[in-house]
Order: structure tokens, then sequence, then C-alpha cells
């Protein structure tokens, strides 16, 4: 099956750092959904990304889907940043199901 | 309304017990999702349900028992679980055709004793 490797899987920065998370899969996908997931176990949508870039705030992603990677740009970090950050790609007419990286742990320090 | 809920927040139950987790959406979604979770794992896919059908079953133990009364309303019945299958137990929905873009749900944090 397809795999979805995700680097780093640990970071710990300081508070008003930038941070790069990558995303590589090993087959091609019809979609890519990033998510955080808060200390609570909340998984909240970031960003539905099948290709091309998009920004939300301090947050932005890019996916280029020919190169099999994807991109999520932290941009001048908060503490509330912390959280597992997960990756998470689809196949159409393939199975119905969504395939989850191991996720990046981002540790910011205040 | 991009919500999804789920009750309880947490549960605590006996190997011999019968409890059920709910799952609840108001988006007009159509295909809805189990995931289980343990602690520094990503969540692993036990159910899918599409169009009220179940769609999807990953070979989860028959001791997990899913159920969908109507679009907007996913159950997950539990019964003689074991101590292994204390997680965090997430709901997702999403438009049809799945897969497509998931919403989840705060999730309920299950310990069996």
């Amino acid at each position: 099956g397809i795999q979805v490797e995700q680097s780093p899987p640990d970071l710990i920065l300081q508070e008003g750092a930038n941070s790069t998370l990558r995303c590589n899969f090993s087959d091609s996908v019809n979609n890519l959904q990033w998510f955080h997931q808060n200390p609570w176990g909340q998984l909240i949508n970031l960003f539905y990304i099948p290709s091309g870039t998009k920004q939300n705030g301090r947050l932005s992603a890019t996916t280029v889907a020919t190169e099999r990677y994807s991109l999520l740009y932290i941009s001048s970090s908060q503490t509330t940043d912390s959280g597992v950050y997960f990756c998470a790609v689809y196949r159409m007419n393939r199975d119905d199901k969504i395939i989850f990286g191991k996720g990046t742990r981002l540790h910011i320090l205040p | 309304d991009t919500e999804v809920t789920q009750t309880p927040k947490h549960l605590v139950m006996g190997m011999t017990n019968k409890k059920s987790l709910k799952c609840e959406q108001h988006m007009g979604h159509r295909a809805m999702y189990w995931y289980k979770q343990k602690a520094k794992k990503p969540p692993e896919l036990m159910f899918v349900y599409s169009y009220e059908k179940l769609s999807i079953n990953e070979s989860v133990p028959s001791r997990f028992s899913p159920e969908c009364p109507n679009s907007s309303l996913l159950n997950l019945h539990l019964h003689a679980l074991q101590p292994e299958d204390s997680a965090l137990y997430l709901c997702a929905s999403s438009q049809v055709p799945p897969p497509n873009e998931q919403f989840f749900g705060p999730g309920t944090r299950l310990t069996v004793l």
C-alpha cells in the first residue's frame, strides 16, 4: 500500500521561530489534508490541499502532487502551535481510506 | 456549522460492561467514520458508512459494533472489551463519495479496566 512519511518526527523550537514540516507519499493521491492534533486530542483541519499553495494566517501549505510531497510552513510560532501535525492522503477508486503519516510532534518553548 | 460532536468525552468501563459511543454531525455529510487512536500513534480507520450503509470494516473485532441510525448519527456499541482496547476513539464525517475532506470530532477517551 501507499507509504506516507513525515519529517522531522520531532521538533522543538523557541517561540517566534519558523518551521517547515514535510510529507512524502509513495504513490499518486487524489487529495491531501493537514491536521493539527492539540494536547486534548482534537484533530483540527488546517488545509485540504491536493495541489498548489494555500495560506491561512501564519500557516501555509504547498503540495506538489507530481513530485509526491507536501510542505507545511508555520511562521512566528506560538506556544499554542504545540501538538502533533499529521499529513493524510486519499486515493479515490482504490479504497475509501484516508491514510495518515506518523506525524511530526512540535513543541514550542515560551 | 462545521462541527462534529461526540459523547461521552471520557468513558471508563469494565470488561463485562456494554456501552455506546455517540457521534453527531449537522453538515449534511453522508459519509461517517470511526477511528481508533493509541497514544503517540496516528488514527487507524475502523469503519466507514456511506449513505447510512457500512462500506468498510477494517477487520475490526466483533466486540465493536457500529450503527448508523440516520444520516446525522453514528454509534459505536462496545461489549466485552479488553484492556488493550483503551484508546481515543474519533468520529469523522465528509461529503460523498468518500474519501473527501474529513472533519473530526473531539473524541472519546476510553479506558477499559
